[in-house]
């Protein structure tokens, strides 16, 4: 089955700065990949995703790449702000939906 | 409100219980997920239904765990017969059939088995 791992599990920037959390997958079928933030004591919410016939997909300060051949896709957040501070999950889906463990984003003011 | 709903949003109860937790999806959505969340980790996958026929089961859900959807809108899952182990959050997502898989989570339902 399919196998997600997602680096770095802590992450903490300043206010501006840039984030990128990226993640790898094992399943060469896996063909949608999905962000998620997750806030405490919320569910997660989808941020922004990407297919695999696609290589990039950007939506205002929030962009995410995809390398098929090194099975890599990262998220990346320009000119962070404190609001982005939450918990960051990557997913990969092949016959099932499968999450990384989740990065937690702090953005300093 | 048109998001995923969840009912309750915390469960406490003691071990060896049942315990019943609801779910609604997003109206127009067909499927229906059922996912577990435990601290520091990611959604774990449990089961899913396509309208009212529940299509995949993982191997995380024991025989303890049933799910159903018994008109293919809202679902019910029961845990017979808590472990403390069973303590988690439980999220439920929905999505289109047809739809490139875009899934979306409600609230959760957090459970604690004392």
């Amino acid at each position: 089955g399919e196998n997600v791992e997602q680096h770095p599990s802590t992450l903490s920037v300043q206010e501006g700065d840039s984030a990128v959390i990226k993640c790898t997958y094992s399943d060469s079928a896996s063909n949608y990949f999905p962000w998620y933030k997750q806030e405490l004591g919320k569910g997660p919410q989808l941020i922004i995703d990407i297919r695999s016939n696609v290589g990039e997909k950007k939506d205002q300060r929030i962009a995410v790449t995809l390398n098929k051949t090194a099975k890599h896709f990262s998220l990346h957040i320009t000119e962070t702000q404190p609001e982005d501070s939450a918990v960051y999950f990557c997913a990969a889906r092949g016959i099932d939906m499968r999450f990384g463990a989740g990065t937690r984003l702090t953005v300093k003011p | 409100d048109t998001g995923v709903s969840q009912n309750p949003r915390h469960k406490i109860t003691k071990r060896g219980q049942n315990v019943t937790f609801r779910c609604d999806p997003i109206s127009e959505h067909n499927r229906l997920y059922w996912y577990r969340q435990t601290l520091g980790q990611g959604p774990e996958f449990l089961t899913y239904f396509q309208n009212e026929a529940q299509l995949e089961k993982s191997r995380l859900l024991s025989d303890r765990f049933s799910a159903e959807r018994p008109k293919g809108s809202f679902s019910t899952l029961e845990i017979q017969r808590t472990e403390q182990g069973d303590s988690a959050m439980y999220l439920c997502a929905s999505s289109l059939l047809g739809g490139l898989h875009e899934q979306y989570f409600g609230p959760g339902t957090r459970l604690t088995v004392t």
